[in-house]
């Protein structure tokens, strides 16, 4: 039982090229987020999909796109990536049982460090 | 007004004393309180979850929620050198949708003096 596992763990990009963050877990999770954080502003949500085949903005979707893949996987897109994406980027988990509304608790990846020169 | 505010410190305590973590929030709707702990380039993990007023309490660590005041607390006690970290407050506000999410406070720097 992996958990939830993210590729790649480092990236070097230059202004305007594209890549995929990949994220994956195996603890048949409903809900996945992806998350950015950045020093001093902490962990911001950039998008989430409650179930398969959804998917939600969070509060900085802006020059991101995500997939929703299966239940498993969940993506990260940068179509031209910016010097203002170059972050720490996490994905996270949870389970989201009926009546369990805001007690399952969130699981994280171990995260992708982006630099966009 | 940031949703959820903690003093970004550095907190430093001497080994063994209790150390305080406090966190704010403005959602009065919010009914789920989480503190997560980070150490340097680690991810988060859950420590505690508070969803009641009062305190619940798990080994040395105690969660303190208080939703009149809209104010969340992290006590730990007999602090050792291993809970120097961030520690991160997340509240869950709902979205009118099939899910919820969690938002962030920026975290507050603990270091634990030998």
């Amino acid at each position: 039982n992996a958990g939830v596992t993210q590729t790649p763990k480092f990236q070097v990009l230059k202004t305007g090229q594209s890549m995929t963050l990949q994220c994956a877990q195996d603890m048949n999770h409903n809900s996945m987020y992806w998350y950015r954080q950045d020093p001093g502003m902490g962990l911001r949500l950039i998008y989430y999909s409650a179930s398969e085949g959804t998917t939600d903005k969070g509060e900085v979707p802006n020059g991101y796109n995500v997939s929703r893949l299966n239940k498993r996987e969940f993506s990260l897109r940068l179509e031209s990536a910016a010097p203002s994406q170059t972050s720490v980027y996490f994905c996270a988990s949870r389970r989201q049982l009926t009546g369990t509304w805001g007690t399952d608790t969130q699981y994280f990846g171990p995260g992708t460090r982006l630099t966009v020169l | 007004q940031k949703e959820v505010e903690q003093n970004s410190g550095p907190l430093s305590v001497p080994e063994g004393a209790i150390a305080s973590l406090n966190c704010t929030y403005s959602d009065r709707g919010s009914q789920s309180f989480f503190w997560y702990r980070q150490y340097s380039g680690k991810s988060p993990e859950l420590i505690m979850s508070i969803y009641s007023n009062g305190d619940k309490e798990d080994g040395r660590f105690t969660a303190q929620l208080n939703k009149a005041s809209q104010y969340v607390s992290l006590l730990i006690r007999d602090s050792q050198p291993s809970d120097s970290a961030t520690y991160l407050c997340a509240v869950r506000v709902p979205t009118g949708g099939a899910t919820n999410k969690l938002i962030f406070g920026t975290g507050t720097l603990l270091a634990v003096q030998p």
